[in-house]
């Protein structure tokens, strides 16, 4: 089964509009993280943010915000008035316990982002 | 800070040959370095899993002889494709962590491999 499931793989958003990209994931540890990365054409992975599993509010840096939903066990980004550098492919990733996981990150399909001007 | 650099950027090589890929942290000390395999329009796929001084762990499906890891030093882990062929054709990524319970990588810039 699949443990992150990002179910856009396309999406077109007008530019200053804000815009959501869905990510649920599947895991049964109580101790877990989600991250976000965007990768530009040029190919390099940028982090964008990061929610704990524990973390009690939802997780915001500057026009990115993860709107965290533990029992529905989403974690979507929001980015807020979106700007023409926005467009990109969007991927979510999980990391689960310490002790199993070797620290390796477990990752979504991706989202491709374009901005219309 | 926590900045990793790859080297080169691109390569274009013959079939056959093989082909060397470097994977720098350039300030801080990397306990474990990642490779990742990414073919167009897809996500990443994890590779290999290599800490310092010891031994790579390869993913599932992934020719141990035929993408070699060594990972040196705290700083620096190279990919190796050896005998390389047309296949082998991808953008290769390597990220970092410097240790601790952190899970945040850094990511290189990747490499693009095209064998021809």
């Amino acid at each position: 089964a699949q443990k992150i499931t990002q179910t856009q793989p396309g999406m077109f958003v007008q530019e200053k509009e804000a815009v959501t990209l869905d990510c649920t994931y599947d895991t049964s540890d109580q101790s877990y993280g989600l991250f976000w990365y965007k990768q530009p054409s040029s190919g390099e992975m940028i982090f964008l943010i990061y929610q704990g599993s524990y973390d009690e509010q939802n997780a915001t840096e500057g026009r990115y915000s993860l709107n965290f939903q533990k029992a529905r066990k989403s974690a979507n980004l929001v980015i807020s008035a979106s700007q023409l550098g926005d467009s990109a492919m969007y991927f979510c990733a999980m990391r689960e316990a310490f002790m199993d996981s070797n620290y390796q990150l477990i990752w979504g399909a991706g989202t491709k982002l374009i901005i219309k001007p | 800070g926590a900045v990793v650099s790859q080297h080169p950027s691109w390569v274009i090589c013959k079939s056959g040959t093989s082909v060397k890929i470097e994977c720098r942290s350039l300030d801080f000390q990397a306990t474990t370095m990642f490779w990742y395999r990414q073919f167009p329009k897809q996500s990443l796929m994890l590779m290999a899993t290599s800490n310092e001084g010891s031994k790579a762990t390869y993913e599932q499906g992934v020719e141990k002889d035929k993408f070699l890891i060594n990972h040196a030093s705290l700083t620096l882990s190279t990919l190796t494709v050896t005998s390389a062929h047309p296949e082998d054709s991808s953008f290769y990524i390597c990220s970092a962590r410097w240790g601790g319970n952190t899970y945040e990588q850094y990511f290189g810039p990747g490499t693009r491999l095209t064998v021809t």
